[in-house]
């Protein structure tokens, strides 16, 4: 069964927008990590946020963590027409990691 | 600098045929990972290596079998392919398995069972 829901399904917006995904689950964790897929490819590994941190940031992207909620979020800013993908948030525990079934983000041009 | 490497990347059989998916990493990682996706369902965890020598199954692995050849290599193998078993499948490999670590994926294997 999936760990991360993502929320949601779907997104679409202008570019320059910023975009927001959420990701909720269930059970402890020892990282968070999102991930990226073009149509066609497989993942690209984006960003990881241990479980002992709130927030990150990679260039454009910020994520935040809340485990006492068991959520995450990653905000895409100023988004560009190449940052068209779905995005998969990824719950790893001890020794497994656990994909949700993704954000499909569309930036119009 | 090829990362993943997965063969073939297309592939139609017919039901109750077998054949392997090859997957070749030149990371030099540990561990070794094969997922299926199928639409709306993410991804789904079939097998896993944590090292050579060592496989393990995952969330998924009826109808399935692993062998981790080498370091390098890690096949899966489908023994009497059915129509369940149409998806794109991934593999991925990662520095190791415990504290889990980002994993780098290969970009796919589309199969289509008849």
């Amino acid at each position: 069964s999936q760990q991360g829901e993502e929320d949601p399904q779907a997104l679409s917006i202008q570019e320059g927008e910023n975009a927001t995904m959420n990701c909720s689950y269930k059970t402890s964790i020892n990282n968070l990590q999102w991930y990226r897929q073009n149509s066609g490819r497989g993942l690209v590994h984006l960003i990881l946020i241990r479980s002992n941190e709130r927030e990150k940031h990679s260039g454009r992207l910020r994520v935040t963590l809340d485990t006492s909620k068991k959520s995450s979020s990653l905000l895409i800013t100023a988004s560009r027409a190449a940052d068209t993908a779905s995005y998969f948030c990824a719950t790893a525990g001890f020794n497994d990691m656990r994909f949700g079934a993704g954000t499909r983000l569309t930036v119009k041009p | 600098n090829a990362g993943v490497t997965q063969t073939p990347k297309f592939q139609v059989l017919k039901t109750g045929q077998s054949m392997t998916l090859q997957c070749a990493q030149d990371m030099n990682h540990n561990s070794m990972y094969w997922y299926r996706q199928d639409p709306g369902m993410g991804l789904r965890l079939i097998y896993y290596s944590a090292s050579e020598g060592t496989t393990d199954k995952g969330e998924v692995p009826n109808g399935y079998n692993v062998s981790r050849l080498n370091k390098r290599e890690f096949s899966l193998r489908l023994e009497s392919a059915a129509p369940s078993q149409t998806s794109v499948y991934f593999c991925a490999s990662s520095g190791r398995v415990s504290q889990p670590q980002p994993q780098h994926f290969g970009d796919g294997t589309r199969l289509s069972i008849l």
